[in-house]
């Protein structure tokens, strides 16, 4: 199975709230884990991607940051929301070989006020 | 530096008329290509992907898409399009070495009855 589940689908949060999206995989082990970002009207901006437990690499300088306490769960975290960080938020799997397709959750859509 | 070019926003077709959706990369190596497309509020679907081999690669829901390495093109081709069909459609090469994507800004495509 190549299942992703995403919580929570949607979320309203007033600006300098915290975060705190959860991205759980089922399937292989050692999953390369990305959290992507999609505003409105624009393509996917690679936030943040992982290589295995408590490896993240970071690709946008923001107020963002992600964990990966466990091989098959990926965390999107924020202490301070900015309004700028509303959006459609996927997570996304690929297997280790280099040349696998990527498998995307269903999304949480998040809206700052 | 590794890119992917979609260069219609957006594209409206009559069902049951002939669709192409265009890409272009620019890769240093051999890429991975993929088609994923998109309907409204969820996660991507991969509809096709080319690693090698026959440049001209079939999918789900009647796609295909024919790579063509003199033009580093990838484009997607439908010959009857289904009201159905209408969603956004993201182009994406890679992975690289260091396990990320590249996607395209995406082509959102309107279907007239």
């Amino acid at each position: 199975s190549q299942t992703i589940h995403q919580w929570p689908a949607t979320l309203v949060q007033p600006v300098g709230s915290p975060l705190s999206l959860e991205c759980t995989v089922e399937g292989t082990s050692n999953p390369n884990l990305y959290w992507y970002r999609q505003a409105a009207g624009r393509g996917l901006q690679l936030l943040f991607y992982s290589v295995g437990i408590g490896q993240i690499s970071s690709e946008v300088p923001q107020n963002l940051s992600a964990s990966r306490p466990q091989d098959r769960q990926f965390i999107l975290s924020s202490k301070k929301l900015l309004l700028s960080d509303s959006g459609f938020y996927l997570c996304a799997r690929s297997d280790g070989s280099s040349y696998n397709e990527q498998f995307f959750g269903p999304g949480t859509r998040l809206t700052v006020l | 530096a590794q890119s992917v070019t979609q260069p219609d926003i957006h594209i409206t077709v009559s069902e049951g008329a002939s669709l192409e959706l265009r890409c272009n990369y620019s890769y240093g190596a051999t890429p991975y290509l993929f088609w994923y497309v998109q309907s409204p509020g969820q996660g991507l679907q991969l509809l096709l992907k080319y690693f090698s081999g026959d440049t001209l690669v079939q999918g789900i829901k009647g796609f295909e898409a024919e790579f063509k390495r003199s033009q580093s093109s990838f484009n997607l081709r439908k010959p009857s399009v289904h009201w159905s069909d209408a969603a956004e459609y993201f182009c994406a090469v890679g992975p690289s070495g260091t396990y990320k994507y590249i996607f395209g800004t995406g082509t959102r495509l309107k279907v007239l009855a």
